[in-house]
């Protein structure tokens, strides 16, 4: 089946330790995006994607990196420099630019102890 | 600056209510996309509706509807005889060109739809 996959769906890291967080799509679509959920805030974009080897900054990138090495893979790598890393971390692709209905992954709610 | 506001932060209504959820956007493009997704407990998000900023045809699905006013710059969003699973966060959104059309999202509505 197609779909977005999104692993673990729970982490567990200590402070101070970088962690990196799978997000997988078999739908072909170019464009590749990663948000953050905080209770009450929405979601909040922290980088995106629009074609492999290429990536911009969202609007809270800090203390975050990804990579878009393959066009199916879009790891995002929560650093020890990211302050509050403690949230719900959601995946979505889409088909390209002008199709930009966002498919979404079942997310991974990282904890940081 | 917010970019999307829902107003309403929580709702609660009785079964077989009619409910609607208020969505108001600010963009300078002439081009965007606006969006409504549903989150139930489970956390993943669900597609609802897109709507392009030339489109501005009322649309229904079901119980569904949905009215975009470019007039006052809002998007919102109507159940009609709401049913308990109806009950989860909803989030509107825009898309725009300059930001790579990523989503930028209000702070969600939370519905809750009682027996």
């Amino acid at each position: 089946d197609g779909g977005i996959t999104q692993s673990p769906k729970y982490l567990f890291r200590k402070e101070g330790q970088n962690v990196t967080l799978s997000c997988e799509q078999n739908l072909n679509h170019d464009a590749m995006y990663w948000y953050r959920q905080d209770p009450g805030q929405g979601l909040r974009l922290i980088y995106y994607s629009q074609i492999v080897n290429d990536f911009q900054k969202g609007d809270i990138a800090e203390g975050y990196s990804v990579s878009r090495e393959k066009k199916e893979s879009f790891p995002l790598t929560v650093t020890s420099a990211q302050k509050n890393p403690t949230a719900f971390y959601l995946c979505a692709s889409s088909l390209r630019v002008a199709r930009n209905e966002q498919f979404f992954g079942p997310g991974t709610r990282l904890t940081v102890l | 600056a917010q970019k999307v506001t829902q107003a309403q932060t929580e709702i609660s209504v009785v079964e077989k209510e009619d409910v609607t959820l208020d969505c108001v956007y600010e963009t300078r493009d002439t081009t965007y996309y606006l969006f409504w997704y549903k989150q139930p407990p489970s956390g993943e998000l669900v597609f609802l509706i897109r709507r392009n900023s030339f489109d501005e045809q009322n649309e229904i699905s079901g119980r569904y509807s949905w009215n975009f006013q470019k007039s006052t710059s809002s998007f919102n969003f109507t159940i009609t005889a709401s049913q308990v699973v109806d009950s989860a966060v909803y989030f509107c959104a825009l898309s725009e060109a300059n930001s790579g059309y990523a989503l930028n999202f209000g702070k969600g509505t939370s519905l809750l739809v009682t027996p």
